[in-house]
């Protein structure tokens, strides 16, 4: 079945570590996206790709890194310098980079990986 | 400022009622609003989109409406169930140019009792 997957679905941090959080998807998709969530507030958007060796910053990309080498994969480094990492992480791709005929946004996400920093 | 709004209270609705949540926005002209839901430790999974020029669209037991005079969407369960019971979320799409925003709200918990 096609689908996201991420991993690891648990993990845990010592404070000044660097951590990546794996996400592969198998949709054909060329839209990736890392969010987080936190309790109390909406999804806010770390890092965008639209296309293979191309990403764009979100609203909240400070601390964070990603690369984005093969249209399947789009790995997410949680970096010492993001002060509170401590969050539920999410994975979603899309159809279509910007200026296909597909603009109705449509995510498709993984499970989840939550990270907590010791 | 800009920002949407979903009902912060958990909702309660007995089984085979029709529950229905809320999503209010403002200061955004969205090109679609869409509604997905989420179960604890999950990710969210896409349920429905409306367009800005639509007023209504169904699938299934499931029903959203759209005012954009209003400002708003009703998204509507019907004949619940408890496996309904999870929280839905509400998000935006913002246009600009060839960009695409979504905007998140909240989410509103859905109980469904037996």
């Amino acid at each position: 079945d096609g689908g996201i997957t991420q991993s690891p679905k648990y993990l845990f941090r010592k404070e000044g570590q660097n951590v990546t959080l794996s996400c592969e998807q198998n949709l054909n998709h060329d839209a990736m996206y890392w969010y987080r969530q936190d309790p109390g507030q909406g999804l806010r958007l770390i890092y965008y790709s639209q296309i293979v060796n191309d990403f764009q910053k979100g609203d909240i990309a400070e601390g964070y890194s990603v690369s984005r080498e093969k249209k399947e994969s789009f790995p997410l480094t949680v970096t010492s310098a993001q002060k509170n990492p401590t969050a539920f992480y999410l994975c979603a791709s899309s159809i279509g980079p910007r200026g296909t005929g597909v603009k109705t946004g449509e995510l498709f996400f993984g499970e989840g990986s939550r990270l907590t920093v010791l | 400022s800009q920002k949407i709004e979903q009902n912060s209270e958990a909702l309660n609705i007995q089984e085979g009622k029709t529950a229905t949540l809320t999503c209010n926005y403002t200061n955004y002209s969205p090109a679609y609003l869409q509604w997905y839901r989420q179960d604890p430790g999950r990710g969210p999974v896409f349920l429905l989109l409306i367009r800005e020029n639509e007023k209504e669209k169904r699938k299934e037991r499931l029903k959203v409406t759209f005012d954009t005079t209003l400002k708003q969407s009703l998204f509507h369960i019907t004949a619940s169930q408890p496996a309904d019971s999870a929280t839905y979320l509400c998000a935006l799409l913002l246009r600009a140019g060839n960009n695409r925003k979504l905007i998140w709200g909240l989410g509103t918990s859905l109980a469904v009792n037996p």
